[in-house]
């Protein structure tokens, strides 16, 4: 049972434009959502997160939506950049515990 | 660099055999999980430790075991190894063990892994 899936197993982006990774979830207990990315022979990097009690979480170029009604969120990268070729994945986490649950990775590529 | 440490990179074995996988959380940390990736999964999360006491399992298989001793380092255990347990076997921490949806101190950092590859 995959309660958190990325249904896009790569995506490929020109340099500049923006780059839209999602992510999908079934647990209606999952109160907050973490994004990573991961390079190749490196543990995964914490990106950004969002709470439930949010819908939008900015940092510099990234930014999150959390849409609740329809368990989604989207991970936006504006402008993308060749150093963002990575594997993204989406982690999610329930209100009484502590563990993640990740999402497949999606693997993107930015063209120069 | 997160500051988790994951010794060793790489360890190769024949099935069968038992071999010990150990971490050392970011200074701080008193909350230390495993997760395992295998071939083109997300990461699954096995056990999580918080100042020396189990707090939560995963899909944790039984010949798998661990433990956080008193300096917080953890060590992952398995045993009866299996071809289909090689995998990148992750360690995080994270200064709390769990934490409300105001969002402090849920983010979890990791180590930069060991692979594990059975024979």
């Amino acid at each position: 049972d995959q309660q958190v899936k990325q249904n896009s197993p790569s995506l490929s982006v020109q340099e500049g434009r923006i780059s839209i990774l999602n992510c999908d979830y079934t647990n209606s207990m999952f109160d907050y959502f973490l994004w990573y990315k991961k390079y190749p022979a490196e543990g995964p990097t914490f990106l950004i997160s969002i709470s439930s009690i949010k819908d939008k979480n900015e940092d510099g170029r990234f930014t999150v939506f959390l849409n609740k009604s329809a368990k989604h969120l989207s991970l936006h990268i504006v402008p993308s950049q060749p150093g963002d070729s990575a594997v993204y994945f989406c982690a999610a986490k329930e209100t009484s515990g502590s563990r993640l649950t990740f999402g497949e990775g999606t693997q993107l590529t930015v063209n120069p | 660099d997160s500051g988790v440490t994951q010794t060793p990179k790489h360890l190769i074995t024949a099935t069968g055999q038992r071999v010990t996988l150990r971490c050392s959380p970011r200074s701080g940390d008193l909350s230390v999980y495993w997760y395992q990736q295998s071939l083109d999964q997300g990461l699954q999360f096995l056990i999580q430790y918080y100042n020396g006491e189990e707090r939560a399992k995963g899909n944790i298989l039984e010949r798998f075991s661990a433990q956080q001793f008193p300096d917080l380092h953890s060590e992952l255990n398995l045993s009866s190894l299996e071809l289909g347990d090689s995998a990148l076997y992750f360690c995080a921490s994270s200064v709390t063990e769990t934490s409300g949806i105001l969002g402090q101190a849920n983010e979890q950092f990791f180590g930069p892994g060991t692979r594990l590859t059975v024979l």
